[in-house]
């Protein structure tokens, strides 16, 4: 596609409820990351996917975190058990790894969470 | 571990230049990127610096010292389009992990 795509691109849950967020790379990259934002924080660093390889699970926050990568394309991110620190949006970005500059992660639009 | 710092926010006049700076603590370096995040959207990519010096595209340059740990985007003819959060972030360990670690952003606002 033409870029990466998510969805959905708001989600109001209840505390305590599952959620899934979805991300769509850019076709021919074969790096996904999934991203975390907090209100007036950075870009916090939640899972890496690459190829058939093992994923870099290194920076989910808890087990009510996992993620999936299905063929090498679509991933899903779920969170079982939503807290309401939770709330953020979750940004996704795919790259092609290599050196240099031509590994640029290019982001999705994100999906707004909120936990209510 | 890993810090990145840069200032919450910054205010510039239309015209004008601005400069964002940026310093890192990492574990190990493989490249320094800046982002463009306007309110509500993804981030962007505006530049990457691998090697010290200056790279310029356009209205933006990167500069990037890594004995220092320094970098600083450079925004020349300020538009009033240029208003958002620009992210500084630092990939480190090349084998393994990929992924980015961020600054919290710097908030600019362009004034007329």
């Amino acid at each position: 596609g033409a870029g990466v795509s998510q969805s959905p691109s708001n989600k109001v849950t209840e505390k305590g409820k599952d959620v899934e967020l979805r991300c769509d790379p850019i076709s021919g990259h074969t790096a996904l990351y999934w991203y975390r934002q907090s209100l007036g924080q950075g870009l916090e660093f939640l899972i890496y996917f690459q190829g058939n390889s093992a994923p870099d699970k290194s920076g989910l926050p808890s087990d009510r975190f996992s993620a999936e990568r299905t063929g090498g394309s679509v991933s899903t991110l779920t969170i079982q058990r939503t807290q309401q620190e939770d709330s953020a949006v979750y940004l996704c970005a795919s790259s092609i790894p290599g050196l240099g500059v031509t590994d640029t992660q290019y982001f999705g639009p994100g999906t707004r969470l909120t936990v209510l | 571990g890993q810090n990145i710092d840069q200032p919450t926010e910054m205010t510039a006049t239309e015209g004008a230049i601005v400069q964002i700076n940026c310093t890192y603590q990492t574990s190990g370096f493989n490249g320094l990127f800046w982002y463009q995040q306007h309110a509500g959207e993804a981030p962007t990519f505006l530049s990457y610096n691998v090697l010290d010096g200056l790279e310029e595209k356009g209205r933006f340059s990167s500069f990037l010292s890594r004995s220092k740990g320094y970098s600083y985007l450079l925004l020349k003819e300020l538009q009033m389009k240029d208003s958002a959060s620009y992210l500084c972030a630092v990939r480190g360990d090349d084998t393994g992990r990929r992924a980015l670690t961020f600054g919290s952003g710097t908030r600019l606002q362009v004034q007329p």
